[in-house]
């Protein structure tokens, strides 16, 4: 089967740094994304990762290691505008598998 | 910027009743895609559309689900008798190329009663 592996949920403060990390369990697919969704929104691209090695755009990195089935999404000076549930997911074929997703809450 | 449009934002129905949820992809892309969310669970994948036809469909994706592009704007979803565990979020997809980014609708909450 086809599974991705995420903590349900993840707490940090405003303006620091947090990793919220993918296992996966999958094959054949082209690469690892990260999506983000508000409560009551779509899912909203934010980073892919198509070979091994890391990713940066602006306050977001993603990581991926297909040899480890690993990866994480790193976001960075934390605002209160990034509470929202946080998705990997993989691209297989024509279709997107994603993950259970990770709830972010952040404090102030 | 464009992006993808759904109408309506919420429908509620009957069940055994059908329904026919609308989208509008960005106008240049090719690859149209169906996924559904139940509330508070993940996103999952329903159909994919290219060249006018179903390229993937997931289990999910049985005979009372069809899909359809009627025009050259509209990619559509029936739903021919609704079930209550048919109640979720639907969201539309699209890109230009292989391989790329899926843009997302807004999504269609579902309510079946």
């Amino acid at each position: 089967g086809q599974s991705l592996e995420q903590p349900s949920e993840v707490t940090a403060v405003e303006g620091a740094i947090v990793q919220i990390n993918c296992t996966y369990q999958t094959s054949g697919f082209y690469g690892l994304s990260w999506y983000q969704q508000h409560d009551g929104g779509a899912p909203t691209f934010l980073s892919y990762n198509a070979l091994d090695g890391l990713e940066e755009t602006g306050r977001f990195s993603s990581f991926l290691s297909r040899s480890d089935s690993y990866g994480y999404l790193l976001l960075q000076e934390l605002q209160m505008k990034d509470s929202a549930s946080y998705f990997c997911a993989v691209s297989k074929g024509d279709k997107i598998i994603f993950g259970k997703g990770t709830r972010l809450h952040i404090l102030p | 910027e464009p992006e993808v449009t759904q109408t309506p934002s919420h429908q509620v129905t009957q069940m055994g009743q059908e329904v026919i949820l609308r989208c509008v992809p960005i106008s240049n892309h090719l690859y149209f895609y169906w996924y559904r969310q139940i509330l508070g669970q993940k996103v999952e994948f329903l159909v994919s559309f290219y060249n006018n036809e179903i390229s993937e469909k997931s289990e999910i994706f049985d005979d009372q689900f069809s899909v359809e592009r009627p025009d050259g704007s509209n990619f559509t979803l029936k739903i021919r008798s609704t079930k209550l565990e048919d109640s979720a979020m639907y969201f539309c997809a699209s890109h230009g190329h292989a391989q790329e980014t899926q843009y997302f609708g807004p999504g269609t909450r579902l309510l079946v009663l």
